[in-house]
């Protein structure tokens, strides 16, 4: 069975721009989420999807994060504009049931 | 609110010794409790969970952990250290809203022969 898929794997940015993540759940996985994991510390959840609705995004910076889930399948998160404290690595992870989450090798960002 | 600490950001053990990394969580209602492991530049793998029933839990690799309700633990243990189990421990409670995970700080485990 195929992972949880995330692209790109490493980015480096300058402040101000823009980037964005792209994560492809494991096949049947109706929720999916997106966590920031800042160095030395655990991972934190931005947004949680179940099918293409949002579940929980009280942690989402959102006047600069945004994320969608169109089809409810695979995930786009974007930051604009990005700023220093962003760089981080950005989990995704999905689940079938609700007591397990599989995780994706992470997205690295540097922001410069 | 859900909460999770876990003491000690480092610990180090020589190969063949026991391997316990300590996790309290708190949580205002009955806890789903996690283990995850992160080798670097990867993502995180479950080890083991607790959700209901028995509270010695066992997981992949060796691992178990025990659920103590009574001093609000989920302490992670291995009788035998290998090389390859140094990497990062992350303890982690389900949280209270939905299904979404909230996470200690980690614990790096290293290894030496």
């Amino acid at each position: 069975e195929a992972g949880v898929a995330q692209s790109p794997r490493y980015k480096i940015i300058e402040k101000r721009q823009s980037v964005a993540f792209w994560c492809n759940p494991i096949s049947g996985h109706a929720t999916l989420y997106w966590y920031q994991q800042i160095l030395g510390q655990g991972p934190k959840l931005l947004i949680q999807f179940q099918n293409n609705g949002v579940v929980d995004d009280s942690q989402l910076p959102k006047d600069r994060f945004s994320a969608e889930r169109l089809k409810g399948v695979d995930s786009t998160l974007k930051i604009q504009p990005a700023k220093l404290e962003d760089s981080a690595v950005y989990l995704c992870a999905s689940s079938f049931t609700e007591d397990t989450q599989y995780f994706g090798p992470g997205t690295r960002l540097t922001v410069l | 609110a859900q909460s999770v600490t876990q003491l000690g950001s480092h610990v180090s053990v020589s190969e063949g010794a026991l391997v316990l990394l300590r996790c309290n969580y708190s949580s205002s209602v009955p806890p789903y409790l996690f283990w995850y492991v992160q080798y670097p530049n990867q993502g995180l793998q479950l080890l083991l969970k607790y959700t209901t029933g028995a509270t010695l839990v066992k997981g992949i690799n060796g691992f178990e952990a025990e659920f103590k309700k009574s001093e609000t633990s989920f302490h992670l243990t291995k009788p035998s250290a290998h090389m390859s189990d140094a990497a990062e421990y992350f303890c982690a409670v389900r949280g209270q809203a939905g299904t979404a995970l909230i996470f200690g700080k980690g614990t790096t485990l290293s290894v030496s022969s």
